[in-house]
């Protein structure tokens, strides 16, 4: 089984529609959490951190739920800019060791 | 302010070839670290440096070998280059404090 798991979607979402998807992970000791995003053919790029209460940054909410082990983003009022793959990453070492699942793909269209 | 940065970008090698990929950050990072990552997998890391003078095997280390030369700079060799060894390869550093690592723009290697 995998550390990190993503539903590698495409996810298909209309320009100003809402988006969410979620990532399970298997260590119940993971630390600290995170969505980094991936454009095509480029380097990953760290979205945002995701705290245990939720956290919320302009139109992108994180959550996580540490009982059934997974962690979420929405997207609210999609811009075409969003188009891109979304890695879900976990620390689950006591140092900076991270495990990346393989991405969710979202594309906005028009 | 480059952040981290990759030579080279591309590279083709023949099987039993050798190469360095060369990675170098300007923000003083204690952490530096090399992934490769393959189509349908997460990055996987190969080899990690969590300060100067210090280097330990990550996930999939077989076949690499790596140098802190410095703080700022982290190389991967490849010894002797296997069609398997075919990937993007993106180096990150990282402070050392949040777990938010900084990702160079990446290396593909094709090895024929």
């Amino acid at each position: 089984r995998k550390e990190v798991e993503q539903d590698p979607g495409p996810f298909n979402v209309p320009e100003g529609a809402t988006v969410a998807f979620n990532c399970t992970y298997s260590n119940s000791a993971s630390q600290s959490f995170f969505w980094y995003r991936q454009d095509c053919r480029k380097e990953p790029k760290l979205l945002m951190s995701v705290y245990s209460s939720g956290n919320e940054d302009g139109r992108f909410t994180a959550q996580l739920n540490r009982a059934s082990q997974y962690i979420s983003l929405l997207i609210r009022d999609s811009k075409l800019s969003d188009s891109a793959t979304y890695l879900c990453v976990v620390n689950t070492d006591s140092w900076g060791k991270l495990q990346f699942g393989a991405g969710t793909q979202v594309v906005v269209t028009p | 302010n480059a952040g981290v940065t990759q030579t080279p970008k591309f590279q083709v090698l023949k099987t039993g070839q050798s190469m360095t990929l060369q990675c170098a950050q300007d923000m003083n990072h204690n952490s530096m670290y090399w992934y490769r990552q393959d189509p349908g997998m997460g990055l996987r890391l190969i080899y990690y440096s969590a300060s100067e003078g210090t280097t330990d095997k990550g996930e999939v280390p077989n076949g690499y070998n790596v140098s802190r030369l410095n703080k700022r700079e982290f190389s991967l060799r490849l010894e002797s280059a296997a069609p398997s060894q075919t990937s993007v390869y993106f180096c990150a550093s990282e402070a050392g404090t949040t777990y938010e690592q900084y990702f160079g723009p990446g290396t593909r290697l094709t090895v024929t």
